[in-house]
């Protein structure tokens, strides 16, 4: 089966650091350009990460350049986020998304940033 | 970055009706657009890409259309399972930009 699976989510202080992970199966990933798409609570959906199929290539959103950090393993079928300096308005649940059309998605993983 | 307005926000319809929704891009972007389905508690689902083309396995009552700056969606008759929230999303340039929402509601 085709699918992205993310993990690593969970509660965290400000300021803290978490790694995100999203395994994929079910198709040739180091051929996939990845994305990290976030949703807040209640909120619509922000592109937050892109990386090309080797990795050569990587953008962010201005509202965690210089926090989060995308990277891949294509060895391991696997994207990554590194999140730093965490805050509370990256609270939201956080996809991995395939491809530069987004057309295929995992089921999101949580975040929550509190003290 | 490319501001992508999509309107309305929300919208209330019955089982049978036509619905469109629109998303306009605040400088050219070709084709490079995708349409999306959220349900509560799901992730997004790809409708549409490059504009017009339907995803394999998604109703045939589904449509985009456009180029440039303008893109519409249309559900030619809501169905009980369409209740959800669209989203549009530029593909042209980064940062990637999405519309604001949908909220597409039983009356």
């Amino acid at each position: 089966e085709v699918q992205l699976v993310e993990s690593g989510g969970g509660l965290e202080q400000p300021g803290g650091s978490l790694r995100l992970s999203c395994t994929a199966s079910g198709f040739i990933f180091s051929n996939y350009e990845m994305n990290w798409v976030r949703q807040a609570p209640g909120k619509g959906l922000e592109w937050v990460s892109y990386i090309s199929s080797s990795g050569s290539a990587i953008y962010y959103a201005d509202s965690v350049k210089g926090r989060f950090t995308i990277s891949r393993d294509n060895a391991k079928n696997s994207l990554y986020l590194q999140m730093n300096s965490l805050r509370a308005e990256d609270t939201a649940v956080y996809y991995c998304a395939r491809s530069g059309r987004f057309g295929l998605w995992g089921q999101g993983t949580l975040v929550t940033v509190s003290s | 970055d490319i501001q992508m307005t999509q309107s309305p926000s929300s919208l209330s319809a019955s089982v049978g009706d036509r619905v469109t929704i629109t998303c306009r891009a605040s400088q050219g972007i070709r084709n490079d657009l995708g349409w999306y389905q959220q349900k509560p508690g799901e992730a997004p689902k790809r409708l549409i890409y490059a504009a017009s083309t339907l995803q394999s396995g998604v109703p045939s009552r589904f449509s985009g259309s456009g180029s440039g700056t303008e893109f519409t969606l249309t559900i030619s008759s809501l169905q009980p399972e369409d209740f959800a929230t669209y989203y549009c999303l530029q593909h042209n340039s980064y940062p990637r930009t999405f519309g604001q929402g949908t909220k597409v509601e039983i009356k």
